[in-house]
């Protein structure tokens, strides 16, 4: 079955550098999607990348897919404090996404 | 912005109790979901529901779960009988009927407390 499988599941820097997180999956997809969740509270879309594509921007993220590894990576550039959630990847074959495990991001000033 | 809310934003309720958690989704959206996450795992699919039928369901999704859209704006879950291990964040999504690529909006979610 899909499962989305990130890394590090934790992840601690200081304001101003940059964050990587890394996302793997087992199975053909459509669509692979990141999400960020504060602290208990609802998931916030950040950024679709399809399967076609091989990198994607967004402000200060930078999506890369690459589906013969069946691997993708979040780059959050210059990090805030603010940025401080976890990040989940999502993927989709049918109509549902697949959520991975996440990777908790703390950003300290 | 239109966005997904849910309600109530936190349900506590006793082991065998019914509960009906309720979603309205972005008005002009077609396709809709549920997802589960218990406290420190993953979002995990439930259902999916579409043109007043379920798409998609997973194993989660047993016979004490049911969905419905009882009106044109509302969507809602319902547990006919709570167990301890139901306690989890519940989230509704929604998404319109545009092809791919799409995104599904999520609503802040609603705690559900099994006691």
């Amino acid at each position: 079955s899909q499962q989305g499988e990130e890394d590090p599941q934790a992840l601690s820097i200081q304001e101003g550098e940059n964050a990587t997180m890394n996302c793997s999956y087992k199975t053909s997809i459509n669509n692979l999607q990141w999400y960020r969740q504060n602290s208990g509270r609802g998931l916030v879309h950040l950024i679709l990348i399809r399967s076609n594509e091989r990198e994607k921007h967004s402000g200060r993220l930078r999506v890369t897919l690459d589906t013969s590894k069946k691997s993708s990576s979040l780059l959050i550039t210059a990090s805030r404090a603010a940025d401080t959630a976890s990040y989940f990847c999502a993927t989709d074959l049918t109509d549902k996404l697949i959520f991975g495990t996440g990777t908790r991001l703390q950003v300290f000033p | 912005e239109p966005e997904v809310t849910q309600t109530p934003s936190h349900q506590v309720t006793q082991m065998g109790q019914e509960v009906i958690l309720r979603c309205v989704p972005i008005s002009n959206h077609l396709y809709f979901y549920w997802y589960r996450q218990i406290l420190g795992q993953k979002v995990e699919f439930l259902v999916s529901f579409y043109n007043n039928e379920i798409s998609e369901k997973s194993e989660i999704f047993d016979d004490q779960f049911s969905v419905e859209r009882p009106d044109g704006s509302n969507f809602t879950l319902k547990i006919r009988s709570t167990k301890l291990e139901d306690s989890a964040m519940y989230f509704c999504a929604s998404r319109d009927l545009v092809g791919q690529p799409y995104e599904q909006y999520f609503g802040p979610g609603t705690r559900l407390t099994v006691t």
